[in-house]
């Protein structure tokens, strides 16, 4: 099975700040790799598939990049609506994989 | 507009048996891939299973291969998943999920529905 980790487990931050979090695959994943962010009580939302495609209507300060092994996920300029936490997905091969979360807090 | 709606949730003693149904609208639903994932309470999002479009591929994780099944009425736009020889540890929020196109992401979630296993 490929593991997905993801870094830092958590991470504080103020509004206006940039935040940078990453997915590392155990194995190769070529760029089959999407990110969502979920809100206490709510399902999930996809974010950013094929490691740096921008879901429609998913605002431009977020961005992915990567392939193979390394992703990142980056919040250009926090805003109040984006704490939360955050996972990665592997779509490369079954069975299909989720990181465990990073959580995105107010500082 | 693409909705996905989730029933069939409850509390089930261990080694008893649910089916939760999706029901989808807004969108073309044998051309999608489908899938569950699961969430237990406090914890991360685990996949489930997945089927093809014309349910002909399918896949379960290792946790509930032998137990759950996955199925789809591409004439009635319906998800099920049965779920057998329930146990604790499948205590969780489910969540339906569309693929994108054959992809295997989640583009689309239901909005979940919880499944309680205990006595």
């Amino acid at each position: 099975d490929i593991q997905m980790t993801q870094s830092p487990s958590s991470v504080s931050a103020s509004v206006g700040d940039s935040v940078t979090m990453t997915c590392r695959a155990s194995q190769g994943i070529s760029s089959w790799l999407a990110w969502y962010q979920q809100k206490p009580g709510k399902a999930p939302k996809l974010l950013i598939y094929t490691a740096s495609t921008l879901q429609s209507a998913v605002p431009s300060r977020f961005s992915g990049s990567g392939s193979g092994t390394d992703f990142t996920l980056t919040i250009s300029s926090l805003q109040p609506e984006d704490f939360a936490t955050y996972y990665c997905q592997q779509a490369n091969r079954f069975p299909l994989t989720f990181g465990g979360g990073t959580k995105v807090e107010i500082k | 507009e693409v909705q996905l709606l989730e029933s069939g949730g409850g509390l089930v003693q261990p080694g008893g048996s649910l089916r939760l149904s999706c029901t989808a609208s807004g969108f073309t639903f044998s051309n999608y891939v489908m899938n569950w994932a699961r969430q237990a309470p406090g914890k991360g999002l685990e996949w489930v299973s997945s089927i093809s479009g014309s349910g002909g591929n399918i896949n379960y994780a290792d946790s509930v291969k032998g137990r759950f099944t996955i199925s789809r009425d591409n004439s009635k736009n319906t998800l099920d998943l049965q779920m057998n020889s329930l146990r604790a540890e499948d205590t969780a929020v489910y969540y339906c999920g569309r693929g994108r196109g054959n992809i295997y992401y989640f583009d689309f979630w239901g909005q979940g529905i919880l499944v309680t296993v205990s006595s």
